[in-house]
């Protein structure tokens, strides 16, 4: 199994700023996901954090928005930039290991409010 | 495109009663398909996937591939299975891991 613990868990913050979550894994892990959880939905992949190179970012998602960076096999950050208050949500990492693709481990997420 | 359906947003039972949440997808390929579940104040954690046809918690589910459902089940609910259940749908190639998760279902039991 993984363990995966992220920071901030909550944080509020101004419109047109920027804030930088941090993911981290008790172990190495092949896979790390983003994902985004709004108001009263479900879980939406933002994207794969790929090890060394840049992420693979899900229909919707773009880089210059949600740059993303994994370097190494138990870290990974994700920017949400020049927020707006629609991104308001629950934003949670994910990781799984070589052959156990869909055993996923969570993060507890971290609980963004943009005013 | 794929799609996962969980048509119930809550479900409310008495312990001991039988309960069944629903899950319906949508995909071109060969499904593979996990119930996650999120007790109050934790995080996400699989729950089961279709091709271990295991039983965790006494939950078993079944891929019906003729009706496109995975309905999870269980035959005496607890207390202790109140949570949030998430149906979720492996997609993309085979080694991507990709999930897609459907909406959500609470699943309250009442003493």
């Amino acid at each position: 199994s993984a363990v995966i613990s992220q920071k901030p868990s909550r944080d509020i913050c101004q419109r047109g700023t920027s804030l930088t979550i941090q993911c981290q894994v008790d172990s190495q892990v092949t896979m790390m996901f983003w994902y985004r959880q709004q108001p009263g939905q479900s879980l939406t992949l933002i994207a794969t954090a790929n090890q060394g190179s840049e992420a693979t970012y899900e229909s919707g998602f773009v880089i210059d928005k949600f740059p993303i960076s994994r370097p190494n096999l138990t870290f990974s950050t994700l920017t949400v930039s020049n927020m707006s208050p629609e991104d308001s949500s629950i934003y949670l990492c994910s990781g799984a290991k070589s052959g156990y693709q869909e055993t996923q481990y969570f993060g507890p997420g971290t609980r963004l409010l943009v005013l | 495109a794929q799609r996962v359906t969980q048509p119930e947003k809550l479900l409310s039972v008495f312990k001991g009663a039988p309960v069944e949440l629903k899950c319906n997808y949508s995909y071109s390929g060969s499904p593979e398909l996990f119930w996650y579940v999120q007790y109050s104040r934790q995080r996400l954690q699989l729950l089961l996937r279709h091709i271990s046809r295991e039983s965790i918690k006494g939950f078993t589910a079944d891929l019906n591939k003729g009706e496109t459902s995975f309905h999870l089940k269980k035959p005496f609910a607890q207390e202790e299975d109140s949570a949030m259940y998430y149906c979720a749908l492996l997609y993309g190639s085979s080694n991507t891991g990709k999930l897609i998760f459907g909406q959500g279902t609470t699943l309250q039991v009442k003493p």
